[in-house]
């Protein structure tokens, strides 16, 4: 069975700040890597997707995929208020193409 | 360009009902998926619709159906409801699932109640 582990947090950080999020998997064979935000009570938004080793930059976001590692991670910089959500992980494998989602990590960055 | 539309946004039912909920995907996009999520179990996938076929299906019991009309829009039913199928049903769309481009725009979702 496919599995994506995150941290159910909360993570909490001070305003300005860089949270760090991270998702491991456990299929070798995956392919492509997403990262959602979801806030409360609404649906889940992509904000990035990452397929290749290394860094992708987005503004504020990076994305960070070490696939010898399993791992993925998203970082925020500059951390606002208006970040706080629940951030989920989501991870296709070949075959399928369904992605697999993490039970996501809850983010609170305080002023 | 509109986004994923879902109808209704709130149901509430009583157990052994059936339910009907629909999904307009993007224009263009021809890959419609449904997702449940609950706070147990987290977004779960439920089935994934492309031209009119249902091409992947998620472990979830028969009662859980859906369907494609040619213009992409999407259905799913729920029969025989139990308390436990109140969740959060979100669709999502993409322009072609199975390539390396499959990212998926969730619509608003329709909050379903089961008493």
């Amino acid at each position: 069975q496919k599995e994506v582990e995150q941290n159910s947090g909360p993570l909490s950080v001070p305003e300005g700040a860089i949270a760090s999020l991270n998702c491991t998997y456990s299929d070798r064979g995956s392919q492509s890597f997403f990262w959602y935000r979801q806030y409360s009570g609404k649906s889940p938004e992509l904000i990035m997707f990452i397929y290749s080793n290394g860094d992708k930059e987005d503004g504020r976001f990076t994305a960070q995929l070490n696939k010898a590692s399993q791992y993925v991670s998203l970082l925020i910089r500059d951390s606002q208020p208006s970040d706080s959500a629940t951030y989920l992980c989501a991870v296709v494998s070949g075959g399928s193409y369904i992605p697999t989602f993490g039970r996501g990590t809850s983010l609170i960055v305080h002023p | 360009k509109a986004g994923v539309t879902q109808t209704p946004r709130y149901l509430i039912k009583t157990r052994g009902q059936q339910v009907t909920l629909s999904c307009s995907p993007i224009s263009g996009h021809r890959s419609v998926s449904w997702y449940q999520q609950t706070p147990g179990q987290g977004l779960q996938f439920l089935f994934e619709y492309f031209s009119e076929t249902q091409r992947n299906k998620g472990n979830f019991p028969g009662r859980f159906s859906g369907r494609q009309f040619s213009n992409s829009r999407s259905e799913m039913n729920v029969s025989t409801l139990e308390l436990g199928d109140s969740a959060l049903y979100l669709c999502a769309s993409s322009l072609v699932l199975g390539t390396r481009l499959n990212e998926q725009f969730f619509g608003p979702g329709t909050r379903l109640t089961v008493l």
